[in-house]
């Protein structure tokens, strides 16, 4: 079955303490992106990568890495959680433009 | 700022109905616009896409572009309860911008 797969589907952690979130795709797809989904503010994109080894910033980058090592794989990296960066982060890919985005199922994060 | 702009409701109409959701958009260099579907607690699902003005339909979905008043929308018709979800609006210049949503609520 074709599917974005996110894990962990939520995730509580203190101040500080580093986390990743992982995002896996099937699909063959070269483009990859994670956004995060506030109440109010909709779908923000934070980073998405074109192909392997090609990363950029989206609209809210602070506080977020990323790595594309390898093309099925986009993780997302918290370096020093805070409690601002509580939300609903979505991984999503398609084909190599954005026509037909394909979303994980959710990690709902809460930063104490 | 580049922006997508819908109402976010919620929008209530009685089963049978046509539901009408919104959307405007700030950046005339948009080229194509996409209507996601949100049930609560899942993740967003693409149902229409539309390049040219006019409308285009599928089933029944209609959307509605019209680029010289930036305005996109899109019409349900026959509304279900299970058409209760969150709509996303979304515009692509360049990059996707998501509007903020607006949440549909069909009443048996």
């Amino acid at each position: 079955e074709a599917q974005v797969t996110q894990n962990p589907r939520y995730l509580i952690t203190v101040t500080g303490k580093k986390l990743t979130v992982t995002c896996s795709q099937n699909m063959n797809h070269e483009y990859m992106s994670w956004y995060r989904q506030d109440p109010g503010l909709g779908l923000r994109q934070i980073y998405y990568s074109m192909n392997v080894e090609v990363t950029d910033k989206g609209d809210v980058p602070e506080g977020y890495k990323v790595s594309r090592k390898e093309k099925r794989n986009f993780p997302l990296i918290l370096e020093s959680p805070s409690p601002n960066q509580t939300s609903l982060y979505f991984c999503a890919s398609s084909t190599g433009g954005i026509e037909k985005l394909f979303f994980g199922s959710g990690t709902q994060l809460s930063v104490l | 700022q580049k922006e997508v702009e819908q109402n976010s409701g919620p929008l209530s109409v009685p089963e049978g109905a046509i539901a009408s959701l919104n959307c405007t958009y700030s950046d005339r260099g948009s080229q194509s616009f996409f209507w996601y579907r949100q049930y609560s607690g899942k993740s967003p699902e693409l149902i229409m896409f539309i390049y040219s003005n006019g409308d285009k339909e599928d089933g029944r979905f209609t959307a509605q572009l019209n680029k010289a008043s930036q305005y996109v929308s899109l019409l349900i018709r026959d509304s279900q309860p299970s058409d209760s979800a969150t709509y996303l609006c979304a515009g692509q210049g360049g990059k996707l911008i998501f509007g903020q949503g607006t949440e549909l609520s069909v009443k048996p």
